[in-house]
């Protein structure tokens, strides 16, 4: 049992690349979220997700988008990266929305 | 949106040494969950306690909804204590999703 898991771990851009991020979870969770990390910061959520198929946008969600075309997968994508997107983002899963809420270990991305 | 304020920022600690952790939010919840930071960036969540009072070895918390207010008590402190603390709420209303608020933490370092 893995939990949740996050590729890849670390990452650098260059302005105006694009990338997707892969969070993983083998808990059959229904319930899915970004979020991202600054320093000094606690977490902002950027999108999430009730169930299969299903999207939303949470408190910054702009310049990113998101998939859920399997349960246990949930994508983060960046299609014009910015230096502002510098940061560390964290992929959670639960089973139900009011509940624990189980992180992966983050991704870390640099762009330039 | 809702307000998540935590105190103090920073805590410095000898090992064996008691704290407490206050978080205060604006608004009413119906999810209250305290996170550990370790040194190496990995959340792991500590309570869901949206009210009440639960223990787990070492750590108890207590939120008190009435007052909009949650307490993290860390007893006999150890150095694998040392990290960044945060709350994170979701505001009661309606459907709940999950989605958190954080507050900006507290970064707790113990001295040997």
């Amino acid at each position: 049992n893995a939990g949740v898991t996050q590729t890849p771990k670390f990452r650098v851009l260059k302005t105006g690349q694009s990338m997707t991020l892969l969070c993983a979870q083998d808990m059959n969770h229904e319930y899915m979220y970004w979020y991202r990390q600054d320093p000094g910061m606690g977490l902002r959520l950027i999108h999430y997700s009730v169930g299969e198929g299903t999207t939303a946008k949470g408190e910054v969600p702009d310049g990113y988008n998101v998939s859920r075309l399997k349960k246990q997968n949930f994508l983060l994508g960046l299609e014009s990266a910015a230096p502002s997107q510098t940061s560390v983002y964290f992929c959670a899963s639960t089973y139900r929305p009011i509940g624990t809420q189980y992180f992966g270990p983050g991704t870390r991305l640099l762009v330039l | 949106g809702i307000q998540v304020e935590q105190s103090p920022p920073d805590l410095i600690l000898q090992e064996g040494a008691n704290s407490t952790l206050r978080c205060n939010f604006s608004d009413s919840v119906n999810n209250l969950q305290w996170f550990h930071q370790n040194p190496w960036g990995q959340l792991i969540n500590l309570f869901y306690i949206p009210s009440g009072t639960k223990q787990n070895g070492r750590l108890s918390a207590t939120t008190v909804a009435t007052e909009r207010y949650s307490l993290l008590y860390i007893s006999s402190s150890q150095t694998t204590d040392s990290g960044v603390y945060f709350c994170a709420v979701e505001r009661y209303g309606g459907t709940s999703y999950g989605k958190l608020t954080f507050g900006q933490g507290t970064i707790l370092t113990v001295h040997p």
